[in-house]
Order: structure tokens, then C-alpha cells, then sequence
């Protein structure tokens, strides 16, 4: 079953610009976290934040923890071609659970 | 660091002939491992799971089937192939509970 909702389920924006993504869960979770896949490729990690954390950066990346509205957002700064990629949020809901994913947002970034 | 080997890569089976699809994983111990799907276009299904050799546990009920004969390797198997079972199918480990799951890089199956 499917937790995360994304949203939008895709984005179009101009090299240089900010990109969002937003996360929608339902229940109650341990930790949330993003992840980046190319086409045809497996995801990779990008960030993991605790549901005690309410904002977490790597590098270019920004995520936010809303637990009172059991939602996250992740923003891209500055973004550039190679950024070009599907994201998806996944919640760990408590102790050896398994992540449950959303159905991603895809992103792309023109040149 | 942990690697994770999938293959094949891509496979075309036709309907109601058998899978094997092996998971190998290098550089951890008795690791948590998973078995995903992925639809054209669309999220990760979990199909299974498992936390040491010989304990899976079962997602989704289908006609494919997993084992962990080895601490290190996790096999998705079916004895029938439907053209449902066409997907991208993802392997992955839980290493680290700080970070995150660590995927292999996929196989491809088409059934036709």
C-alpha cells in the first residue's frame, strides 16, 4: 500500500530555478525520506529526516518536516539539467517496517 | 560500503514460464532486504521482505515467491509468469538506520 502522496506529479522548471516537491503521508511515522531515480535506474538516498526534525540540508537540498500536518516538502536549489529525475518521499512508520514509497514526482530541468 | 548486484538487467519471458531473479550483496552482515516492484511510471509496490536467512515475509499474494537461502542473497522466484509480473523489480538493503536503503541498479522484466 501507498503512504506518501507527491505532489505535483511533475514539474517543469528553468536551470537556475528552485524546484518543490511536497510529501502527503497518513499515519504515524519514525522517519520520512527522499529519494532520486533516473530513468531506468535503482534510487538513490538523498536525505533522511526524524519525525523529531523539522529541517534538514545537504548541500543543495531542503527538507521540511511538518508532523502536525503529516507532510514534507523538499526543495531543489538552484537547480540545474542534471537535477533532471524522479523524486519520491518514503515513510518508515515504526521499528524494521519497510518504507513505503509514493508514486514520485518527476522532475525536469531545461536548459 | 555496500554494493548490491542484480541480474540480469533486462529479461523478455513469455507467459507462464518461470523467474529467477537474484540479489547478491557485498560489504554488510545480516542485513534487512527487500524486494520492490515499480510499474511503468509509478511508485514501488514492496512485494517482500526479509530480516535473516530463511524468514521472508510476504507483502503482496501472487504467484511470485522469495528465499533467502544465504545470509547475503535474496532470490524472487515464480513457477508461472503472468503478463501482471512485467515491471521494473528493485532489490535493496537497510545497512544503516541513519541513512538510508541502498538499491541495486534493477532488472527489467517483460512478459509476452
Amino acid at each position: 500500500s501507498q503512504q506518501g502522496e507527491e505532489d505535483p506529479q511533475a514539474l517543469s522548471i528553468q536551470e537556475g530555478e528552485n524546484a518543490t516537491m511536497n510529501c502527503s503521508y497518513k499515519t504515524s511515522i519514525n522517519n520520512l525520506q527522499w529519494y532520486r531515480q533516473n530513468s531506468g535506474r535503482g534510487l538513490v538516498h538523498l536525505i533522511l529526516i526524524r519525525s523529531n526534525e523539522r529541517e534538514k540540508h545537504s548541500g543543495r537540498l531542503r527538507v521540511t518536516l511538518d508532523t502536525s500536518k503529516k507532510s514534507s516538502s523538499l526543495l531543489i536549489t538552484a537547480s540545474r539539467a542534471a537535477d533532471t529525475a524522479s523524486y519520491f518521499c518514503a515513510t518508515e512508520n515504526s521499528g524494521n517496517t519497510p518504507l513505503v514509497f509514493g508514486k514520485g514526482t518527476r522532475l525536469s530541468v531545461i536548459a | 560500503s555496500q554494493t548490491i548486484h542484480q541480474w540480469p538487467a533486462t529479461l523478455v519471458q513469455p507467459v507462464g514460464s518461470p523467474l529467477s531473479l537474484e540479489c547478491t550483496v557485498e560489504g554488510t552482515s545480516n542485513p534487512n532486504l527487500y524486494w520492490y516492484r515499480q510499474a511503468a511510471g509509478r511508485g514501488l509496490q514492496l512485494l517482500f521482505y526479509s530480516v535473516g536467512i530463511g524468514q521472508i515475509s510476504s507483502e503482496v499474494p501472487q504467484n511470485l515467491s522469495a528465499s533467502r537461502p544465504q545470509d547475503r542473497q535474496f532470490i524472487l522466484s515464480s513457477k508461472k509468469l503472468l503478463l501482471s509480473d512485467s515491471g521494473f523489480y528493485l532489490c535493496a538493503i537497510y545497512p544503516d538506520r541513519n541513512y538510508g536503503y541502498t538499491f541495486g541498479s534493477g532488472t527489467r522484466l517483460t512478459v509476452v
